[in-house]
């Protein structure tokens, strides 16, 4: 079965510091993969997407993410947090462009002063 | 930026009601989504609408549940007999042939 697992429930991160999200799937073949960002009382905005190319893909709000097929991980990154990054955070998958989306339990964020 | 809209942003309903939720989609997309995050919980995929009809649901989505395209510009989702397990946010989300998946903000829905 199709799954997105993100095994961080919760990080905490100082301001300034680099953060660094957990995402893992298991799909049958590379599926469309995206990290989107919820705040809270807010919808899903999406951070970033990846279908094909480069592994190295970058987003709004300063965070990239890389694929990497040997891992079948898709880790989001950003170099220096604000506070306005904490949120919680949600990795989805997607066999491809038009199909339901699978989401990952989520990473809460806190951002300590 | 072009946005999805729903309406309500919070719903009350007593168990039992028939509840409808209200999205606008983005107006040049073509698909459509309903899906639904129960508090703490992850958000799980409803239905896909496309072309005037479902073109795939989830096992939460049961008789109970309906969705329709009234009038080509809002997109319905039916709760015909509320229970108190269908309380959670439900999100409205919609993609074009050349645009990401939008998500709107959402209505909570609190069943008593």
């Amino acid at each position: 079965a199709q799954s997105v697992t993100q095994p961080d429930i919760h990080i905490t991160v100082s301001e300034g510091a680099s953060l660094e999200l957990r995402c893992n799937y298991s799909y049958g073949a590379t599926p469309y993969l995206f990290w989107y960002v919820q705040s809270p009382g807010q919808g899903l905005q999406l951070l970033l997407k990846y279908f094909s190319g480069d592994t190295l893909v970058q987003g709004i709000k300063g965070f990239e993410a890389e694929f990497k097929r040997s891992q079948s991980s898709f880790n989001l990154r950003k170099p220096s947090v604000h506070w306005s990054d904490a949120a919680e955070y949600f990795c989805a998958a997607a066999r491809a462009a038009g199909n339901k989306l699978t989401f990952g339990g989520g990473t809460r964020v806190l951002v300590k002063p | 930026e072009p946005e999805v809209t729903q309406t309500p942003s919070h719903q009350v309903t007593q168990m039992g009601q028939e509840v409808i939720l209200r999205c606008v989609p983005i107006s040049n997309h073509l698909y459509f989504y309903w899906y639904r995050q129960i508090l703490g919980q992850k958000v799980e995929f409803l239905v896909s609408f496309y072309n005037n009809e479902i073109s795939e649901k989830s096992e939460i989505f049961d008789d109970q549940f309906s969705v329709e395209r009234p009038d080509g510009s809002n997109f319905t989702l039916k709760i015909r007999s509320t229970k108190l397990e269908d309380s959670a946010m439900y999100f409205c989300a919609s993609l074009g042939l050349r645009s990401p998946l939008h998500f709107g903000n959402g209505t909570r829905l609190t069943v008593t």
